[in-house]
């Protein structure tokens, strides 16, 4: 299973885009990258996945690198609603998600 | 559109009491699974179904726990006994199909259990 590494906490400034990292440097060329986000006392809500190719949805942007051993999430324009903890999974048939420990982003006012 | 309905919301019991867990899963959905989640430990995926049939407890953390599906439409979680260490928020999923991508898992909003 490939390892993620997030930061721990970002801030952003309400309506300016945030940009959230995930190393996955182990990752495997049949491993999906995909992305949930907690809001605090909800249910985990799935955002967006990506193999290869940037993918994007009506929620957020996914940019993964040609070696695909990193990707950002991006939030175009950032509201108080997305302060949540951000989770980058790792996943390929066959697997469970494995939730880590995230990125808490705050959006600030 | 209901979502994945789980009941109770919260439920704080006293320790040795058999404490159940309810969740409906989304109509259609065909697999299903149960998540705990602490400050401590994060969000552990317990138990997953397909088809109503369990695949994978290997997460079920002791003997104490157990699942059943005994149909689409519902499934329970029940720790008997129950014990202090097992406050946690039990999260419930439902996924369209599951082992192809898209793997969106949809969570319920979970039950709060303290036990005292």
């Amino acid at each position: 299973d490939a390892k993620t590494t997030q930061p721990p906490s970002m801030d952003c400034a309400e309506g300016r885009a945030a940009n959230l990292p995930c190393n996955h440097s182990t990752i495997s060329g049949n491993e999906y990258v995909y992305w949930y986000r907690q809001i605090h006392s909800q249910g985990p809500q799935y955002i967006i996945h990506g193999l290869k190719n940037n993918e994007t949805n009506e929620m957020a942007s996914l940019i993964i690198t040609e070696d695909r051993k990193s990707s950002t999430l991006i939030l175009p324009h950032a509201t108080l609603r997305d302060t949540a903890v951000y989770y980058c999974i790792p996943w390929v048939y066959g697997q469970n998600f494995v939730f880590g420990p995230g990125t808490r982003l705050s959006v600030l006012p | 559109d209901a979502g994945v309905i789980q009941s109770p919301r919260h439920e704080v019991t006293e320790m040795g009491q058999e404490v159940t867990l309810r969740c409906k899963p989304i109509s259609g959905h065909n697999s299903l699974f149960w998540y705990r989640q602490t400050m401590m430990r994060g969000l552990e995926l317990l138990i997953y179904f397909n088809n109503n049939v369990p695949i994978d407890d290997s997460g079920m953390p002791e003997d104490r726990f157990s699942a059943k599906m005994p149909n689409a439409s519902f499934s329970t979680l029940k720790i008997q006994p129950s014990e202090p260490r097992d406050s946690a928020v039990y999260f419930c999923a439902s996924s369209p199909r599951t082992g192809v991508a898209p793997n969106e898992q949809f969570f319920g909003p979970g039950t709060r259990l303290t036990v005292l």
